[in-house]
């Protein structure tokens, strides 16, 4: 069982503000992704990293940046938090093998009011 | 394009057998995986194929056809709590996971 947190599960914030969302691991993984969900939707992937000061851009990363300073640690940050931002974020982190599953965090559910 | 093709939404019987299809287009191939999710909850994993035919793991078995595009996967001896959506994501060439919206399994008592 792969152990990968997230904080805040729950995030109420005002219009403008700048958030991070953590994201830890403890499984000494490569790989680490964010993703965006609405109900219902499929996952759309924001920025993954494939170690340490690496990271790219998904296809919906205009709005936010991440870093990858530390092997366990991936967080995201949106500079000024607008309603559109209002969604499930999730994290996940998979080993460096092709084959190896993505393991997800149990997410932070955003609300911008 | 990439694209993902799976039924939004199925129906079956606690105790049943179901199949769930996933056809899907992407640029280069490097496996499939299958996710379950429940609502509110993130995915989890179920299963990896990377070469043709069936992989079988206690309740659930996952097909695949590389030829075809094709892949299903197959429930079998139905629990209240397999009522969940479950996801097929290709690996394109890139090594990237695509997501669709996947099928939204109902069981019925």
């Amino acid at each position: 069982e792969a152990d990968i947190y997230q904080t805040p599960r729950y995030l109420v914030i005002g219009t403008g503000k700048k958030i991070t969302l953590e994201c830890s691991q403890t499984m000494g993984h490569d790989k680490m992704y964010w993703y965006q969900q609405d109900p219902g939707m499929e996952l759309h992937l924001i920025h993954y990293s494939y170690g340490v000061n690496s990271t790219e851009k998904g296809d919906l990363s205009s709005e936010s940046t991440v870093s990858r300073i530390r092997t366990e640690h991936f967080p995201l940050t949106l500079e000024s938090a607008r309603p559109s931002h209002t969604s499930q974020y999730l994290c996940a982190s998979a080993a460096g093998e092709e084959s190896q599953p993505q393991h997800f965090g149990d997410g932070t559910r955003l609300s911008i009011l | 394009g990439q694209n993902i093709d799976q039924p939004t939404e199925m129906t079956a019987t606690e105790g049943a057998i179901v199949q769930i299809n996933c056809t899907y287009q992407t640029s280069g191939f490097n496996g499939l995986f299958w996710y379950q999710q429940h609502a509110g909850e993130a995915p989890t994993f179920l299963s990896y194929n990377v070469l043709d035919g069936l992989e079988e793991k206690g309740r659930f078995s996952s097909f695949l056809s590389r030829s075809k595009g094709y892949s299903y996967l197959l429930l079998k001896e139905l629990q209240m709590k397999d009522s969940a959506s479950y996801l097929c994501a290709p690996m394109d060439s890139n090594y990237q996971l695509i997501w669709g919206a996947g099928t939204k399994l109902i069981i019925k008592p």
